[in-house]
């Protein structure tokens, strides 16, 4: 069964501070691996898309990487800003081997609050 | 560019009523996706649209129900509305279908509560 599995549930960090959010996934045949962000009440929002040839990805302060390998993701976020403050989702995209094209499973997110 | 649109944004409803949410997708994008999110769920995929076919579907009961216009705008219905429906319900758009190596969009989402 494809899964994703994220950790920590939850993280408060002191602005200006650095942090690493995890993603592990079980899914399979796999395809690509985005991480989202969500501010409270709003749409997700999109971070960084990677396949599985691409090891590192940036987008601003953040820093997504990637080991196919071990199936396993990070986020770092740099120099942590109250804005942060959001759910974070790990988002895993397996091949559709039977039509109907690929099928993106999800993670539960993580709940990063950044404080004063 | 326009973003994602969902109609209405928020909703009241009672127990047994039927609903129909609305969403516009980004222009020139023809994969259109529903989810359900509520608290300590996360997303749950509903369906997905490609080009007014549906491509995909998750493990939702009958009562929910889309469908796609030749325009991309896509419709989802939930019929007989129980208590457990209440949620956020996104909408997101892509280029391709969702699960391809293209960035995905969402709307803002109907906040639905069912009394």
């Amino acid at each position: 069964k494809n899964q994703v599995e994220q950790s920590p549930q939850s993280l408060i960090i002191l602005e200006g501070k650095n942090c690493t959010l995890q993603c592990n996934y079980t899914v399979s045949p796999f395809s690509n691996l985005r991480w989202y962000k969500q501010d409270t009440g709003r749409g997700p929002v999109s971070l960084t898309i990677m396949t599985f040839s691409e090891n590192t990805k940036s987008n601003g302060r953040y820093t997504a990487t990637l080991d196919a390998d071990t199936k396993q993701s990070s986020l770092h976020i740099t120099a942590s800003q109250l804005s942060d403050s959001a759910s974070y989702i790990c988002v895993v995209s397996a091949v559709g081997l039977t039509g109907g094209g690929n099928k993106l499973t999800f993670g539960t997110g993580t709940q990063l609050k950044v404080e004063l | 560019k326009a973003g994602v649109t969902q109609t209405p944004r928020y909703l009241i409803k009672t127990r047994g009523q039927q609903v129909t949410l609305s969403c516009s997708p980004i222009s020139g994008h023809r994969s259109v996706s529903w989810y359900q999110q509520t608290p300590g769920q996360g997303l749950q995929f509903l369906f997905e649209y490609f080009s007014e076919t549906q491509r995909n579907k998750g493990n939702f009961p009958g009562r929910f129900s889309g469908r796609q216009f030749s325009n991309s705008r896509s419709e989802m219905n939930v019929s007989t509305l129980e208590l457990g429906d209440s949620a956020l319900y996104l909408c997101a758009s892509s280029f391709r279908t969702s699960g391809m190596y293209n960035e995905q969009f969402f709307g803002p989402g109907t906040r639905l509560t069912v009394l």
